[in-house]
């Protein structure tokens, strides 16, 4: 399959670990995003790609967030000193081209990573 | 910030009968697209509408993007089992360097048999 690959699929991790998520977009895809998405609520944008740039964190929710993508495809997004709050599942989009306002693409979701802070 | 509201948050009903969610924006948007999620699966894509007024189907699907451009619909009729699953419209905003887009929290289809 050449779809969005995250992992791990679940995660559960002890209050105040370190955990750190992984996402495969489609191959060549220059556009990545993350999102995070609490039960019974829609995806929240957390922080976006364009190849190995991170143009915008305005969604990370704190400083314990963090977000990589240094190659340009596979990203890892890093939650230090993990809270109960964390607790959610995180997905990754990909798209194929640089998303420009009037020119906007389907964004290719992965099954996510649900995270699970005990 | 934008904000983006879906209503109903959940909807019932049997099948064969039509449905409808509604999506508002706080703020006049530059396109909306509609994204379908099926229970324990990732959002997949349906539509993205761009021109004010603009209608577009799918089979039994038709969307509508307002006039002012800050309102969309989705309306399915003569659903399906297969209909089942969160409905999620997500917008982007005039004026953002990029296709940033901010979901609605999704209206939750169930169709009985």
């Amino acid at each position: 399959g050449a779809g969005v690959s995250q992992s791990p699929r679940y995660k559960v991790a002890k209050r105040g670990q370190d955990v750190a998520l992984r996402c495969d977009p489609i191959s060549g895809h220059v556009s990545l995003f993350w999102y995070q998405q609490a039960l019974g609520q829609g995806p929240e944008f957390l922080t976006y790609f364009q190849n190995e740039a991170q143009l915008d964190k305005s969604g990370l929710p704190s400083d314990r967030f963090f977000a990589e993508r240094p190659e340009g495809s596979v990203s890892t997004l890093k939650i230090q000193r993990t809270q109960q709050e964390d607790s959610a599942v995180y997905l990754c989009a990909s798209s194929p081209i640089t998303q420009r306002e009037h020119s906007n693409q389907p964004q290719h979701f992965g099954d996510g990573t649900r995270l699970s802070i005990l | 910030g934008q904000q983006v509201m879906q209503i109903p948050q959940y909807q019932h009903v049997q099948e064969g009968e039509d449905f409808t969610t509604y999506c508002n924006s706080s703020t006049t948007l530059s396109n909306i697209q509609w994204y379908k999620q099926r229970p324990g699966g990732h959002p997949v894509f349906l539509i993205q509408l761009v021109k004010s007024g603009e209608v577009k189907k799918q089979k039994r699907l038709t969307f509508q993007f307002g006039e002012a451009k800050k309102n969309s619909s989705l309306h399915i009729t003569a659903t399906q089992t297969t209909d089942v699953g969160t409905y999620f419209c997500a917008g982007t905003g005039s004026g953002t360097s990029y296709g940033k887009l901010t979901f609605g929290q999704g209206t939750i289809l169930t169709v009985h048999p």
